[in-house]
């Protein structure tokens, strides 16, 4: 039982390159969601999920896009870096609704924009 | 807007002490709160969850208080530990979103 986990742990990206950030989990978890964290500014939400197949928008989705094609998988896409992406990203997942159950999350992307 | 204060940004304690770490929120209409814990370079391991209905919650040496009505709880650590030392944060559920602190950075020495 892995948990909750992110690829890749870490990557530089140049100013409008695109990439993918996968999250993976094994609790057979409805919910996931994407964070953003920076310095002095606690986590952020970008995206959620509430299931296979649904997304919806969090605090901060601009300049990203999501999918949940499988229950397991959740995907963060950023079509056109910007070098306020610069950040540390964290993916969890919980069984029910937002932290009634809990959420888990995983070990976090840190992702540079240069 | 909701909200959600952590004081102090920062706590230095020495080894044995009981410390009290603090948290804010600015609406009362709570589902529940979560207190983290943050390692260096790591992801959020989960230490306490305390539903709306519930006053506190105990696990080993933390305690975690809440009081809804003055939109602040608590997490007690007893006897602190060199292996305590990390960020803690507190995450507040509103239905649909959890909002979180900023974090305390604790550090325990020897």
């Amino acid at each position: 039982n892995a948990g909750v986990t992110q690829t890749p742990k870490f990557r530089v990206l140049k100013t409008g390159q695109s990439m993918t950030l996968l999250c993976a989990q094994d609790m057979n978890h409805e919910y996931m969601y994407w964070y953003r964290q920076d310095p002095g500014m606690g986590l952020r939400l970008i995206h959620y999920s509430v299931g296979e197949g649904t997304t919806a928008k969090g605090e901060v989705p601009d300049g990203y896009n999501v999918s949940r094609l499988k229950k397991q998988n959740f995907l963060l896409g950023l079509e056109s870096a910007a070098p306020s992406q610069t950040s540390v990203y964290f993916c969890a997942s919980s069984y029910s609704n937002f932290g009634t159950s809990g959420q888990f999350f995983g070990p976090g992307t840190r992702l540079t924009v240069l | 807007k909701q909200e959600v204060t952590q004081i102090p940004a920062a706590l230095s304690v020495p080894e044995g002490e009981n410390l009290v770490l603090n948290c804010s929120f600015t609406d009362s209409a709570i589902y529940n709160l979560q207190w983290f814990r943050q390692d260096p370079g790591k992801g959020l391991t989960s230490l306490l969850l305390i539903q709306s209905s519930q006053r506190e919650q105990t696990s080993g040496r933390l305690n975690a208080s809440l009081d809804k009505s003055s939109g602040r709880s608590t997490l007690y650590i007893a006897a602190s530990q060199p292996g305590d030392s990390a960020t803690y944060l507190c995450a507040v559920e509103y239905g649909n979103k959890l909002v979180f602190g900023a974090g305390t950075i604790l550090r325990v020495k020897s």
